[in-house]
């Protein structure tokens, strides 16, 4: 069975400060790793997903299959960085394409 | 203008009523997905399409029915033995591609039920 695990529902920080949205995943295979963002009414929609290994909005995430964690940094938080921020795991390719697993999700604010 | 369109945007109902949830996608994405919002507990995925005329459950699709009969269209019945109806419904799409697009998901706006 796969799993994600996102252990903070909220997450505070001030403008200008770094910010670490953490997910730990437990999947027996290889994974497909993804960060999806809401904003404020607006459409859940990708940040990034780990085998583009590219920067958005300043933010990144590196899979770490020693520890089982795809933890979403950016060095320093911007006010429209807050919103809702879900962690997602797939199976690679085959039958599992497009069944996400999803964490729990994770509300960060940033404070000005 | 391209994407997902999900209707109604609030849907009320009694208990013991079937209700259907439209998704509209003008996309051309051949899989497509129904998920269910709770707080606290993520996205739980209900059911699934990867082409027209199939369908397969997903993680919690007791008391739901969906039908694929044409490749824009994917629309969700709430039955009257689903036990928690009240949620936010999201509905989503993806390309085929097994390589690269097909778990990149599109979604909609969604779709809020109360149950009364």
């Amino acid at each position: 069975a796969q799993r994600v695990t996102q252990p903070e529902k909220l997450l505070s920080v001030f403008k200008g400060a770094p910010v670490e949205l953490k997910c730990n995943y437990s999947y027996s295979g290889s994974p497909e790793l993804f960060w999806y963002v809401q904003y404020s009414r607006q459409r859940l929609q990708l940040l990034l997903r780990h085998i583009s290994r590219e920067s958005i909005k300043g933010f990144t995430a590196d899979l770490n299959k020693g520890e089982t964690s795809f933890h979403l940094k950016k060095p320093f938080a911007q006010e429209e960085d807050s919103a809702m921020y879900y962690c997602a795991l797939s199976g690679a390719g085959g039958t599992s394409y497009g069944k996400l697993t999803f964490g729990q999700g994770t509300i960060l604010t940033v404070h000005p | 203008d391209g994407g997902i369109t999900q209707s109604p945007k609030y849907l009320f109902r009694k208990e013991g009523q079937n209700v259907t949830l439209s998704c509209e996608q003008n996309l051309n994405h051949d899989a497509m997905y129904w998920y269910r919002q709770d707080p606290g507990q993520g996205l739980r995925l209900i059911y699934y399409s990867q082409i027209v005329n199939d369908f397969q459950k997903g993680d919690i699709a007791e008391g739901y029915s969906v039908s694929r009969e044409k490749k824009e269209s994917f629309p969700l019945t709430v039955t009257s033995a689903q036990k928690n109806p009240t949620a936010f419904y999201l509905c989503a799409s993806s390309m085929r591609e097994f390589v690269s697009g097909a778990n990149v998901l599109t979604f909609g706006a969604g779709s809020r039920l109360t149950v009364l």
